[in-house]
């Protein structure tokens, strides 16, 4: 069973769509973040829920809007999509006070690639 | 805050040659340390980390890293690399009892040449 999964793994779509990214962990985490990776594998954390409750949100243009039904679960959606936001987006997961056994989990990305 | 600089952003070394990959870090408390290696379209995987205790730590597949407060690094080594070793490597620094202030750094390509 993959622990945190992504879906979907490439996403090519073109300039002006909507368009959403689905992650799923099963770890029992209670904490999941989004980070993006450019071109040049910079990672960047976008955003981080607490138990559901956003408790990241670093600088990210308000197209960009994650959503998290329950815990084990936590989406992305992205209006209006421009070229820039052409990169790997990553979903992880943690439990928060057992960082010190675990770290992150990650999934294994999403390649979106607008056009 | 916290933040981590990784010392080459690509690094080649010949098929059973040393690895070194160099990391330093800043943090106003004693943090949590880790070593992730990212393998082509992959996600990242975690290698080793530091917490507390033995300030030398083993991880996965013969890489170690040692923690140095003075130096305020955490360079990762293997004695002997693989062909397989060929990937992406991020160290990342975080807060203890503030999971969520994960910090990355830029990463580093390791090469392996035959």
């Amino acid at each position: 069973d993959t622990a945190v999964s992504q879906t979907p793994k490439y996403l090519v779509t073109q300039m002006g769509n909507d368009k959403s990214i689905k992650c799923e962990q099963n770890l029992g985490h209670d904490t999941m973040y989004w980070y993006k990776q450019d071109s040049k594998k910079f990672l960047k954390i976008m955003f981080s829920y607490n138990n559901k409750e956003l408790i990241i949100n670093e600088t990210v243009p308000n197209r960009f809007s994650p959503k998290s039904p329950d815990k084990a679960h936590l989406n992305l959606h992205i209006n209006s999509l421009e070229l820039g936001d052409s990169a790997v987006y990553f979903c992880a997961s943690s439990q928060i006070g057992e960082i010190s056994n675990y770290g992150y989990t990650f999934g294994s990305g999403t390649r979106l690639t607008v056009v | 805050a916290q933040s981590v600089t990784q010392l080459g952003s690509h690094v080649s070394v010949s098929e059973g040659a040393l690895v070194l990959l160099r990391c330093n870090y800043s943090s106003s408390v004693p943090p949590y340390l880790f070593w992730y290696v990212q393998y082509p379209n992959q996600g990242l995987q975690l290698l080793l980390k530091y917490t507390t205790g033995a300030t030398l730590v083993k991880g996965i597949n013969g890489f170690e890293a040692e923690f140095k407060k003075s130096e305020t690094s955490f360079h990762l080594t293997k004695p002997s690399a693989h062909m397989s070793d060929a990937a992406e490597y991020f160290c990342a620094v975080s807060r203890p009892n503030y999971g969520q202030n994960f910090v990355f750094g830029p990463g580093t390509r390791l090469s392996v040449l035959p």
